[in-house]
């Protein structure tokens, strides 16, 4: 298994800029999460997924959008991007079952907005 | 409001110094406390999950423990390979299948 894999690894956006991250798990995890990490902060919450067609917020959705297709893709949309949108993206996902909830993450997209 | 704040930020330690990274939390409806490794440049990895007070669990020179308030991550005898960033996240019940980060510990251990 590859686990969670994310592209690209690294991108440098113009401001007014759109783009597409994505994010790929082949464990047939229903849920999938994006965070961002910025320097010396913990992972904030962009949106999640709790299976396929189904998508909500997490702490810090604006300026991003997701969709959710299939079981395995969960891409996060970028539109009209800003300099406050500089920061490192994570995926991950997680096999919901009961008491259990540990995530596994991929790699990561090191975004920058200029 | 769930929260998570670990301390120290930072932890420098020589090469078989023992010390622990602190997690303290406040939830409500505790459905796991998780701790992940970070290597600089790559996503985190994940370490343990403790469920109730009073779980311990082991990896190598890493032991974590639970109590109804906070968690400790202990470090025996570490060595510069085990230096890394330490996050702490915790589940709760009205939070569904989310997690609830700490800003982590950033462990340096020196030879």
């Amino acid at each position: 298994n590859a686990g969670v894999t994310q592209t690209p690894k690294f991108r440098i956006l113009k401001i007014g800029q759109s783009m597409t991250l994505q994010c790929t798990q082949d464990m047939n995890h229903n849920y999938m999460y994006w965070y961002r990490q910025d320097p010396g902060m913990g992972l904030k919450l962009i949106y999640y997924s709790v299976g396929a067609g189904i998508t909500d917020k997490g702490e810090v959705p604006n300026g991003y959008n997701v969709s959710r297709s299939t079981t395995e893709d969960f891409p996060l949309r970028l539109e009209l991007a800003a300099p406050s949108q500089t920061s490192v993206y994570f995926c991950a996902s997680t096999k919901s079952r009961q008491g259990t909830y540990e995530q596994y993450f991929g790699p990561g997209t090191r975004l920058t907005v200029t | 409001e769930d929260q998570v704040t670990q301390s120290p930020e930072a932890l420098r330690l020589q090469e078989g110094e023992s010390s622990s990274l602190n997690c303290s939390y406040t939830v409500s409806g505790l459905r796991g406390l998780f701790w992940y490794r970070q290597d600089p440049g790559k996503g985190p990895e994940f370490l343990f999950t403790l469920y109730s007070a009073g779980e311990e669990k082991e990896k190598e020179r890493l032991k974590a423990t639970l109590t109804k308030k906070e968690s400790f991550l202990h470090i025996t005898a570490p060595k510069p390979e085990d230096s890394a960033t330490y996050l702490c996240a915790v589940g709760s019940y009205n939070q569904g299948g989310k997690l609830i980060f700490g800003q982590g510990t950033e462990l340096s251990v020196k030879p």
